[in-house]
C-alpha cells in the first residue's frame, strides 16, 4: 500500500522569499512520485515528475524538488516566491512501474498563500 | 501529453436529479480514472474504467451512485445519481500514460458541480 502525507496544509510566504512544501510518503516498491499544482477554479498542472535518472527533479516556473529515499521525502522547493505562485499544490504518489494508466494516492494537499 | 476535454465545466442541479459527466480523450487509453475533490479537500479516487468490462470502485462509493460507462477507448462518462448537497464537488477524468518506465497522469478541467 502507498500513502502520502504533505505536513502543511497551509504555506505562507513573501514574495521573494524561499518556498518549501513538504512531503512524505510510503510504498512498498520504488515509487514513482509527481507535484500538482492547482490554481483557482483551473485543472491540475503537472509541476515535476520524479524518474530514477536523478534525485533533484527540476519542474516548470522554477520549482525542483528532491527525491530522498533515505528520509521518504520528496519536498518541493522553490528560491523565490511569485504572487503567480499562489495555488494548491499536491503530492502524489503512484507504486505501480511501467504500468499505463497507474491509480495515484494524493497527499491533502498545501496552500500556498504569497504576501506582497 | 494527452488532451482530455471535459464537460459540463460547471452545472447548478436540484437535489434528486442526476448529472451526467462526459470525459473525451484525444488517444486511445486503456485506463480512465474518475476523481472526485469536495470542498477544500484532496482528491479522491471514485473509480478506474475500463473499455470493454464493469468499472471498479474504491471503497464508499457505489455503482448505484456513479454509474460509469467506457463505450470506447477515448471516451467515457461518469454518472451522479439522486443528487444531494453532500454531492456538490468538483468531478474530474483522469488518464494515464507510461513515459519511458515511468507514468504521468493527466487531468480534464473538472466539473463544478453545485447541488440544491
Amino acid at each position: 500500500a502507498q500513502s502520502v502525507t504533505q505536513l502543511d496544509s497551509h504555506v505562507s510566504v513573501s514574495e521573494g522569499t524561499p518556498v518549501l512544501l513538504r512531503c512524505n510518503y510510503s510504498s512498498s516498491y520504488s515509487p514513482s512520485l509527481f507535484w500538482y499544482v492547482q490554481h483557482p477554479n483551473k485543472g491540475l498542472q503537472l509541476l515535476l515528475k520524479y524518474t530514477s535518472a536523478a534525485t533533484l527533479v527540476k519542474g516548470i516556473n522554477g520549482f525542483e524538488a528532491e527525491f530522498k529515499k533515505s528520509e521518504t521525502s520528496f519536498h518541493l522547493t522553490k528560491p523565490s516566491a511569485h504572487m503567480s505562485d499562489a495555488a494548491e499544490y499536491f503530492c502524489v504518489v503512484s507504486e505501480e512501474e511501467g504500468k499505463a494508466g497507474n491509480m495515484l494516492t494524493f497527499g491533502g494537499g498545501t496552500r500556498l498563500m504569497v504576501k506582497p | 501529453s494527452a488532451v482530455i476535454s471535459q464537460k459540463p465545466s460547471r452545472d447548478i442541479c436540484q437535489r434528486g436529479t442526476s448529472l451526467t459527466i462526459q470525459c473525451q480523450v484525444d488517444s486511445q487509453v486503456t485506463m480512465m480514472f474518475w476523481y472526485r475533490q469536495q470542498p477544500g479537500q484532496s482528491l479522491t479516487l471514485i473509480a478506474t474504467a475500463n473499455q470493454g468490462s464493469e468499472a471498479t470502485y474504491e471503497s464508499g462509493f457505489v455503482i448505484d451512485k456513479f454509474p460509469i460507462s467506457r463505450p470506447n477507448l477515448t471516451f467515457s462518462t461518469l454518472t451522479v445519481s439522486n443528487m444531494s448537497p453532500e454531492d456538490s464537488s468538483i468531478y474530474l477524468c483522469s488518464v494515464g500514460r507510461s513515459s519511458g518506465l515511468r507514468p504521468e497522469a493527466f487531468f480534464g478541467q473538472g466539473t463544478r458541480l453545485t447541488v440544491v
